[in-house]
C-alpha cells in the first residue's frame, strides 16, 4: 500500500528566512508527487508535481520541492517566507499498483512570523 | 466563478437524522471525488466517480451514498447520522482519471450533535 508520512505538526520559520516541510513516501513503481496547500476554511490547492524528469520542480507562490529516489523524500521549500505562507500544506503520492488513487500525508502546519 | 463549489458551507444536525451535501462543478472534468478531512486534519478519500460510475469506493460506512446524477454532479447523502460523522468533507474533482491536477471546494463542516 501508498502512504506519505509527513514527521513534522508544524513548522515555524520568521518572515524572510528559508521555509522546509518534509515528506517522504512509499509507493510501488515511479510516483507521482504533489503538494498542495490549505489556508484556513478553504478547500486545498494545488501548488506543483513531480512526475518526470528534473528532480527539483517549480510550483506556485514561490515554491519547489525536490524529488530524491534514494531517500523517497519529496521536501517542500521557499527561500523567503512570507506571513501569508501560513498554512496547512499536504504531501501526496499516487501510483499505479493503488488504482491511481492519491493517498495525502497528515499535513504540516506552517507558521510564519513576521 | 466558483470551480468546485459544495453546499452547504455548515451543517449541524442532530444524531440520527438523515443529510445530504451537493457538489458541482463547472471545469467539465469527468472525474469527482468526496474526501473527508478529520479534527486532526487528516484528509481521506471516500468516494470516486468517473462519467458517473463509481471508481473507488473506500471502507466507508453504507449509511454513506453518493449519487452522481451527471457527470458534473457528486452528491453526498449520509444516513442515520452519527457523532464521529462530524467532520469537514470536501469535493474535488480532474478532468480525468489520470489528470494530475486536483480541484477542491471549500468544504462543508458537518457536526453532529
Amino acid at each position: 500500500a501508498q502512504s506519505v508520512a509527513q514527521p513534522e505538526d508544524q513548522v515555524n520559520v520568521a518572515e524572510g528566512n528559508p521555509l522546509t516541510v518534509k515528506c517522504t513516501y512509499s509507493v510501488s513503481g515511479n510516483p507521482y508527487l504533489f503538494w498542495y496547500v490549505q489556508y484556513p476554511n478553504r478547500g486545498l490547492q494545488f501548488l506543483l508535481k513531480y512526475i518526470t524528469g528534473d528532480n527539483l520542480v517549480k510550483g506556485s507562490y514561490g515554491f519547489e520541492a525536490e524529488f530524491n529516489k534514494s531517500q523517497t523524500s519529496f521536501h517542500l521549500k521557499k527561500p523567503s517566507a512570507l506571513v501569508s505562507d501560513s498554512a496547512l500544506y499536504f504531501c501526496a503520492v499516487r501510483g499505479k499498483a493503488a488504482g491511481n488513487k492519491l493517498t495525502f500525508g497528515g499535513g504540516t502546519r506552517v507558521l510564519v512570523k513576521p | 466563478d466558483t470551480a468546485v463549489s459544495q453546499t452547504p458551507k455548515y451543517l449541524v444536525t442532530q444524531m440520527g437524522n438523515d443529510k445530504s451535501i451537493k457538489c458541482e462543478q463547472n471545469l467539465g472534468h469527468d472525474t469527482m471525488y468526496w474526501y473527508k478531512q478529520d479534527s486532526k486534519k487528516f484528509l481521506k478519500i471516500m468516494f470516486s466517480y468517473n462519467n458517473k460510475e463509481l471508481i473507488i469506493n473506500e471502507t466507508v460506512p453504507n449509511r454513506f451514498s453518493p449519487k452522481s446524477p451527471d457527470k458534473a454532479h457528486l452528491n453526498l447523502h449520509i444516513n442515520s447520522l452519527e457523532l464521529g460523522d462530524s467532520a469537514v468533507y470536501f469535493c474535488a474533482s480532474r478532468r480525468t482519471e489520470l489528470s494530475e491536477k486536483l480541484f477542491f471546494g471549500s468544504g462543508t463542516q458537518l457536526s453532529v450533535l
